[in-house]
């Protein structure tokens, strides 16, 4: 089944506590992404890759790293978590930039 | 600022009426897109319409774009309470990044 998966669904972490989200899609696709999604600000951008090895920022990219060394995966990481970035965190892929985006179900993020 | 902005930001209707959301943008663009989201959940892309487009349709959903005025709108025909959701519309800058508005929640009241 073609899909985006995202582990793990749901984190509780505290303040300063390095942590990874990842991400994998099984389509071949060289464009990914992560959003993240808050009350009244809709979904916001946090960095894209194009293909791999290839990564951008995109309009939230502060207190996050990614990384593509493969084309299937792309891993948000939280360097030192803070609780501004308890929010909603959607990873997606699609064939190329520009193209329908297939979504991942979604990490609910708490950062106490 | 967002780029997409839809309006309005909830609508309740009764089940077979008619919806219709609108999406306003800034810049030029590459193509617009749909998508729904239930609650908490990833969004689903619905449609996609490409700046040369005026009008999509797929199934119960139609979609019209006008470039000139820089606006979108998505009709769903004959809802049903299945279509009780969020609905995005996205668009396409530069060919890298895709720019969502804030959404409409939509209420099907049976």
């Amino acid at each position: 089944e073609a899909q985006v998966t995202q582990n793990p669904r749901y984190l509780i972490t505290v303040t300063g506590k390095k942590l990874t989200v990842t991400c994998s899609q099984n389509m071949n696709h060289e464009y990914m992404s992560w959003y993240r999604q808050d009350p009244g600000l809709g979904l916001r951008q946090i960095y894209y890759s194009m293909n791999v090895e290839v990564t951008d920022k995109g309009d939230v990219p502060e207190g996050y790293k990614v990384s593509r060394k493969e084309k299937r995966n792309f891993p948000l990481i939280l360097e030192s978590p803070s609780p501004n970035q308890t929010s909603l965190y959607f990873c997606a892929s699609s064939l190329f930039a520009g193209n329908e985006q297939f979504f991942g179900p979604g990490t609910r993020l708490t950062v106490l | 600022s967002q780029q997409g902005e839809e309006d309005p930001q909830a609508l309740s209707i009764q089940e077979g009426e008619n919806a219709t959301m609108n999406c306003s943008y800034k810049t030029s663009i590459n193509n617009l897109q749909w998508y729904r989201q239930n609650s908490g959940r990833g969004l689903v892309h619905l449609i996609l319409i490409r700046s040369n487009e005026r009008e999509k349709h797929s199934g119960r959903l139609r979609v019209t774009l006008d470039t000139s005025k820089k606006s979108s709108s998505l009709l769903i025909t004959a809802s049903r309470a299945a279509d009780t959701a969020s609905y995005f519309c996205a668009t396409v800058l530069g060919a890298q990044k895709l720019v969502f508005g804030q959404g409409t929640r939509l209420t099907i009241n049976p």
